[in-house]
């Protein structure tokens, strides 16, 4: 079972805004920061969103992160086709002493 | 550009070993915490193990204790897994990673009879 609980699916339709949550404890989400990951169908994941809300170079600033407490979200904005894949929430651990992830988001853009 | 090259997987049988590399280039590799994760088929992303940058400090999630062994050679870029005893839920595919900085391909593990 994850350590962070992701809802397993979401949808939007073309230039809609979605939101992904992404929630853990005060062992993980509220003592250390989140990155996202995004996993094209058949693809490596590939970090999407470091320390929170920071976007690596040519991430489209359409992705866009936040965290209160030990909670986190990825927002989405101008939803495009190309977005369709998993999406992943990871963060350390100090009781586990390791990374811990959520369970996956699949979204569809319909 | 970070890039990280995983090698090492293949088909074993229940119990037999088997060894992973992963070659990186492009960031001060010797300086940077290592992680491998591995993700089943069809199944999410799940930890396996980290080392810090000068391998002072490993930790490994309790599925794999006492049968991984993760190493680095910070002359060589290159981090590896030493995995043995396998089990048939160890099959996945294994990636190295650097959380803020890249994955790898990764590698497939079959673990069957």
């Amino acid at each position: 079972q994850p350590v962070l609980t992701q809802p397993p699916s979401a949808s939007g339709t073309p230039g809609q805004r979605v939101t992904i949550p992404c929630s853990g404890s005060s062992s993980n989400i509220g003592s250390y920061t989140v990155n996202w990951y995004q996993q094209l169908p058949g693809t490596a994941p590939k970090l999407l969103i470091n320390s929170n809300n920071q976007r690596p170079s040519g991430v489209p600033d359409r992705f866009s992160g936040s965290k209160s407490g030990t909670s986190a979200s990825l927002a989405i904005s101008g939803l495009q086709s190309e977005d369709e894949a998993d999406y992943y929430c990871a963060a350390w651990d100090d009781s586990l002493r390791g990374l811990v992830f959520g369970g996956g988001t699949k979204l569809t853009v319909l | 550009e970070v890039q990280l090259v995983e090698s090492g997987g293949g088909l074993v049988q229940p119990g037999g070993s088997l060894r992973l590399s992963c070659a990186a280039s492009g960031f001060t590799f010797g300086s940077r915490w290592m992680h491998w994760v591995r993700q089943a088929p069809g199944k999410g992303l799940v930890w396996v193990s980290r080392i810090t940058g000068d391998g002072s400090t490993i930790s490994y999630a309790d599925s794999v204790k006492g049968r991984f062994t993760i190493s680095r050679d910070n002359a060589k870029n290159t981090l590896y897994l030493q995995m043995n005893s396998l089990r048939p839920e160890d099959t996945a595919v294994y990636y190295c990673i650097e959380w803020e900085l890249g994955w790898g391909q990764g590698t497939l593990v079959t673990v069957s009879s």
